[in-house]
């Protein structure tokens, strides 16, 4: 059957805004997460991570919130910045409580334009 | 520190032929995956090794493989390829659970 791209979700903002970014994940056995930024031509990039035992976690400019009871992940970016536009993917490991720590599943991403 | 390294950077491939696609982790790294990246799909999981074995496989037919050397490179393999196998093949090295990727090889399916 014909394939259908995916319609990934927009967010615009101005420089010097700050940006939220949502995911919902779907394995509630999950217990690690990871943001990753990928910018066109190159492969996604870490940004930050959580594990489950955690709720919140700050980094420089970003902090990712966790609610597992409704199996949610956000991603603020304070005082967004041009260079920030980019695809923004969560990704969840898929291999809770086992060794197999490649193995990541990864949301649809979210595109991210900051406007000057 | 050099990141991962992925060759080539592009290919051109027809139908029914096969490819071969080069990565070299961050040094130290050990765990080595795969991904395939498309607009219909994203990025989903091939498969992963680690002290040259497979660790854990992804749902894709027969025709994708990998292997990993004693000195943690790895490569993949497509055979007899479709025109739905154009995409973006990303690897990604991890030491514990971050994994860090490549830029990776964009292959045409003619």
């Amino acid at each position: 059957g014909e394939s259908v791209g995916l319609h990934l979700p927009t967010l615009s903002v101005q420089e010097g805004d700050n940006s939220i970014i949502n995911c919902a994940y779907s394995n509630s056995a999950s217990d690690y997460f990871i943001w990753y930024k990928q910018e066109s031509g190159k492969g996604p990039q870490f940004i930050i991570d959580i594990r489950s035992n955690m709720d919140k976690r700050q980094g420089q400019r970003v902090t990712v919130l966790l609610n597992k009871t409704v199996k949610h992940l956000s991603l603020q970016i304070a005082a967004t910045q041009p260079g920030d536009s980019a695809v923004y993917f969560c990704a969840e490991n898929s291999d809770a409580g086992g060794t197999s720590y490649g193995k990541l599943t990864f949301g649809q991403g979210t595109i991210l334009t900051v406007h000057p | 520190k050099a990141g991962v390294t992925q060759t080539p950077r592009y290919l051109i491939k027809t139908r029914g032929q096969q490819v071969t696609l080069s990565c070299s982790p961050i040094s130290g790294h050990r765990s080595v995956s795969w991904y395939q990246q498309t607009p219909g799909q994203g990025l989903q999981f091939l498969f992963e090794y680690f002290s040259e074995t497979q660790r854990n496989k992804g749902n894709f037919p027969g025709r994708f493989s990998g292997r990993q050397f004693s000195n943690s490179r790895s490569e993949m393999n497509v055979s007899t390829l479709e025109l739905g196998d154009s995409a973006l093949y990303l690897c990604a090295s991890s030491l514990g659970q971050k994994l860090f990727f490549g830029s990776g090889t964009q292959l045409s399916v003619l």
